[in-house]
């Protein structure tokens, strides 16, 4: 089992509907959770941390955590074409180092 | 507010070769961490430094090694330069614990 598994994708969407990506771990004691959009040819950029159960939010971005399951995850409201990206869900087991994903591509389409 | 920053943008090695990729942390934060992102996949952890010292490691063998400076800033050396040693470098600056930051990266291939 992968320490953090994302879905691939591609996930597709509409101009202006909601995208959600998730996210699951498998380490039970971390403590720290972070979403990165990654541009093709480009390094990651952080865009959400969360480190408590439940929703955070910021403008058009939700990240919602459920420790207990082991599960984050992202949603984009209001998906423009330039939220196309690959997302990925990062993990921070021990404050260190951190356990990404393989990353879920996103396209919006206009 | 200078961002992390990378050098060199890109590098091509041969097979055997050595190679030393630099990195400057944001203003203000202390701890460098270095990763290797390979293409399609998440960023892959190799080391992190806080005051001068790697304060953890992840699965990377020792051909890779590093250093940190006074000022924050930071080296990652690899030696004996494999075929797949090539993928993107990815250095991130953060305080002691904290949110990380990552420069542009180094394009490294090795041919």
């Amino acid at each position: 089992q992968k320490e953090v598994e994302q879905n691939s994708g591609p996930l597709s969407v509409p101009e202006g509907a909601i995208a959600s990506l998730n996210c699951t771990y498998s380490d039970r004691v971390s403590q720290s959770f972070f979403w990165y959009r990654q541009y093709s040819g480009k390094s990651p950029e952080l865009i959400m941390s969360i480190y408590s159960n439940g929703d955070k939010e910021d403008g058009r971005f939700t990240a919602q955590l459920n420790k207990a399951s082991q599960y984050v995850s992202l949603l984009i409201r209001d998906s423009q074409p330039s939220d196309s990206a690959t997302y990925l869900c990062a993990v921070n087991p021990n404050n260190n180092d951190m356990r990404f994903g393989a990353g879920t591509r996103l396209t919006v389409k206009p | 507010d200078a961002g992390v920053t990378q050098s060199p943008t890109h590098l091509i090695k041969t097979r055997g070769q050595q190679v030393t990729l630099r990195c400057s942390p944001k203003s203000g934060h202390d701890t460098v961490s270095w990763y290797q992102q390979a293409l399609g996949q998440g960023p892959q952890f190799i080391f992190q430094y806080y005051e001068e010292e790697e304060r953890q490691r992840g699965n990377f063998p020792d051909r890779f090694s590093g250093h940190q400076f006074p000022n924050y800033s930071s080296e990652l050396n690899v030696n004996a330069l494999l075929l797949g040693d090539s993928a993107l470098y990815l250095c991130a600056s953060s305080l002691a614990v904290g949110e990380q930051y990552f420069g542009p990266g180094t394009r490294l291939t090795v041919t």
